[in-house]
């Protein structure tokens, strides 16, 4: 059974820029979760989305979208990008939510100039 | 403000002794806490779980702790491997709907 994917693995973009980064689940997982990570902060929860619907949403300013297609595919959009948006963006996908069962990709890593 | 914190960010043990990591939170509502490892280059990987009416919880090699009215877990690793070299990440959750996790802690397992 093929991981959970992300494309690009790396981006480097320049401060004003918009970024898109995609997410393709596990097959037969409706669940995708997208997290921040930070060497000072850690992992940070982006939001959750469950067959096409936002279901759960952390403390990010709205710069930070994201939307789930009808394949449960994601995508994460950041907009107005600053330099403190380099970090690794990771995905996670489960069949139905819950953070025991989420598996990860590899992340996305984002630099901004 | 951090809500779940992991105060070591890095650890060093030998190999065969015992390894604890801890974290502490602030949040009472959290009602399930969860240990994460993370290799460079890969995801996360889920390692063990705690449900908050639970003081505790074993799978194999790995023990989590919790003890409530201090808001503090561990995780301990009964006997420390090389291949256990990771950033160990410790995630708390209210009712599946508030993630949270702490900065991690790395881990050097020496042989």
């Amino acid at each position: 059974k093929a991981g959970v994917t992300q494309t690009p693995r790396y981006l480097i973009k320049t401060r004003g820029q918009q970024v898109t980064l995609s997410c393709s689940p596990i097959s037969g997982h409706r669940s995708v979760s997208w997290y921040q990570q930070t060497p000072g902060q850690g992992l940070q929860f982006l939001f959750e989305y469950f067959s096409e619907t936002q279901r759960n949403k952390g403390n990010f300013p709205g710069r930070f979208s994201g939307r789930q297609f009808s394949n449960s595919r994601s995508e994460m959009n950041v907009s107005t990008l600053e330099l403190g948006d380099s970090a690794l963006y990771l995905c996670a996908s489960s069949l139905v939510g819950g953070l025991d069962t989420q598996y990860f990709g590899p992340g996305t890593r984002l630099t901004v100039l | 403000d951090q809500q779940v914190k992991q105060n070591s960010p890095s650890l060093s043990v030998q190999e065969g002794r015992i390894s604890i990591l801890n974290c502490d939170y602030t949040n009472s509502m959290f009602d399930y806490f969860l240990w994460y490892k993370k290799y460079p280059a890969e995801g996360p990987t889920f390692l063990i779980s705690i449900s908050s009416i639970k003081d505790k919880n074993e799978d194999g090699r790995f023990t989590v702790f919790l003890n409530k009215s201090a808001k503090h877990l561990s995780l301990h690793i009964v006997p420390s491997q090389p291949g256990d070299s990771a950033v160990y990440f410790c995630a708390a959750d209210v009712y599946g709907q508030n993630f949270v996790f702490g900065p991690g802690t790395r881990l050097s397992v020496l042989p």
